[in-house]
C-alpha cells in the first residue's frame, strides 16, 4: 500500500534552517510527481511546493520562494524540503503529497511532521 | 492567484440531512483541476473528489460534486457519523495550487 513518511521536523529560531524528507513506499515513486503542503495551528492548507517526477519542473507560491527548495531522489524514493530563513508565520504541520496522474488533486498524504519557529 | 472561497464556514446538521457545501473561485478553473477533501482533527486530508465530480477510490457514493467555471458545490447526500469534519476545494492553475478556508461540518 502506498504510504508516506515524513520526517525532519521540530524546534528552530526564527532565521534558522530546517529540512524535512518523506520517505516513500508502496508505489513506483519516480513515476509521480509530488509536493510540501502545511497546516498552521487551527488554520487552513497551504501549498508550499511542487516537483515533477524527474525533477526539472519545480513550483513555489511567492511566501516561500527564494527560502525554501524542493528536491528528490528517486533512487532512494525520498522526497525533501530544505528550509531557510524561517519566520515564526512558517510554523505548521509538514504534509508530503502525492500528485494524481492528470487532475492536479493530491492522491496520498503523509501522516505530517511539525515544524516549530520560535525563539 | 485563483482565490478559493467556501461558504459556508460551518454548517451544522444532523444525521441522515443532506450537506450542500459551495466553493467559489475569483477566477475561472478548469474542471480537471478542482477537488475536495476531508480532514479530521488529527489526521491528514483525505481526497474526495478530483476533477470536480470523480470520486477518488474508496469513497461512497454519498459524496458527489458537481459545478463549473467559478462555481462548485460538493453534496454529501446523507450524513453519517463518520461525515462531520472539515472539507476543503482546492484548485490548480497558472503554475500553482491554492486551497479554500474549509466548511466545518459539525452535529447539530
Amino acid at each position: 500500500q502506498v504510504q508516506l513518511v515524513e520526517s525532519g521536523g521540530g524546534l528552530v529560531k526564527p532565521g534558522g534552517s530546517l529540512r524535512l524528507s518523506c520517505a516513500a513506499s508502496g508505489f513506483t515513486f519516480s513515476d509521480y510527481y509530488m509536493s510540501w503542503i502545511r497546516q498552521a495551528p487551527g488554520k487552513g492548507l497551504e501549498w508550499v511546493a511542487y516537483i515533477s517526477n524527474s525533477g526539472s519542473t519545480i513550483f513555489y507560491p511567492d511566501s516561500v520562494r527564494g527560502r525554501f527548495t524542493i528536491s528528490r531522489d528517486n533512487a532512494k524514493n525520498s522526497l525533501y524540503l530544505q528550509m531557510d530563513s524561517l519566520r515564526v508565520e512558517d510554523t505548521a504541520v509538514y504534509y508530503c503529497a502525492r500528485r494524481t496522474g492528470g487532475n492536479r488533486a493530491f492522491d496520498y498524504w503523509g501522516q505530517g511532521t511539525l515544524v516549530t519557529v520560535s525563539s | 492567484e485563483n482565490v478559493l472561497t467556501q461558504s459556508p464556514g460551518t454548517l451544522s446538521l444532523s444525521p441522515g440531512e443532506r450537506a450542500t457545501l459551495s466553493c467559489r473561485a475569483s477566477q475561472s478553473v478548469s474542471s480537471s483541476y478542482l477537488a475536495w477533501y476531508q480532514q479530521k482533527p488529527g489526521q491528514a486530508p483525505r481526497l474526495l473528489i478530483y476533477g470536480t465530480s470523480s470520486r477518488a477510490t474508496g469513497i461512497p457514493d454519498r459524496f458527489s460534486g458537481s459545478g463549473s467555471g467559478t462555481d462548485f458545490t460538493l453534496t454529501i447526500s446523507g450524513l453519517e457519523p463518520e461525515d462531520f469534519a472539515v472539507y476543503y476545494c482546492q484548485q490548480y492553475g497558472s503554475s500553482s495550487f491554492t486551497f479554500g478556508p474549509g466548511t466545518k461540518v459539525d452535529i447539530k
